[in-house]
């Protein structure tokens, strides 16, 4: 079964720094997709980036990218330049690439509060 | 596109009534998700549905919960005899059910039963 943690409850950074977050994930499957994704204070939940495990090299959307490290099962979200408004809570998920395994399976969460 | 609709936003039903969500998927997209949100057990999954037929359920809290998908623009979560541990924020979710898809979320509907 798959299973996503994410270790960090609660990140504090000063505005226009560079925050990771960190995610570890299981799966006995060779092929799977990683995504994250941004709930705001409001509740809405954003889709942000996705990382297809067979691909080496780490996505990168705006000021997203991620730190794909597949022999740890590792997958970090590395926000770059940040800003008040990325204040939210970040959600790393996964879905094995196999048939029938549709859904995803999300982590607790980490809590992101951006300082000015 | 108006995204994900889910109604009602917030809904309070005292413990013992029955509770029914709705969700409006994206048009075009082939699977519906719901998942349940809470501050302890952060998002549960509960059921999905590809183009309308139910697939998984397996998240589903027996007898009390069921959901259907009567036609591709609409998904109802039912919820009987509802109790205190019931209260979260149900997610409906859809996309274009592939293995690399992401999921569009709704709004959710904050279900609270006193």
């Amino acid at each position: 079964a798959q299973k996503v943690t994410q270790t960090q409850t609660s990140i504090s950074v000063m505005e226009k720094t560079t925050v990771t977050m960190d995610c570890v994930y299981e799966t006995q499957d060779s092929s799977y997709f990683l995504f994250w994704y941004k709930q705001t204070a409001s509740g809405e939940i954003v889709f942000l980036i996705r990382q297809d495990s067979y691909k080496k090299e780490n996505a990168t959307v705006g000021h997203y990218s991620l730190n794909f490290q597949k022999p740890k099962s590792s997958i970090g979200l590395i926000i770059t330049a940040t800003q008040i408004e990325d204040s939210a809570v970040y959600f790393c998920a996964m879905r094995e690439n196999t048939e029938g395994a549709d859904r995803l399976t999300f982590g607790k969460g980490t809590q992101l509060i951006i300082q000015p | 596109n108006a995204g994900v609709i889910q109604t009602p936003r917030h809904k309070v039903t005292g413990k013992g009534q029955e509770a029914t969500l709705w969700c409006e998927p994206i048009s075009g997209h082939s699977a519906v998700f719901w998942y349940r949100q809470t501050i302890v057990q952060g998002l549960e999954f509960l059921t999905y549905f590809r183009n309308q037929a139910p697939i998984d359920d397996s998240g589903m809290p027996k007898e009390r919960f069921s959901a259907q998908m009567p036609n591709q623009s609409h998904s109802t979560l039912k919820i009987q005899s509802t109790q205190p541990q019931d209260s979260a924020v149900y997610l409906c979710a859809s996309s274009f059910g592939q293995r690399n898809s992401d999921y569009t979320f709704g709004s959710g509907t904050r279900l609270l039963v006193i």
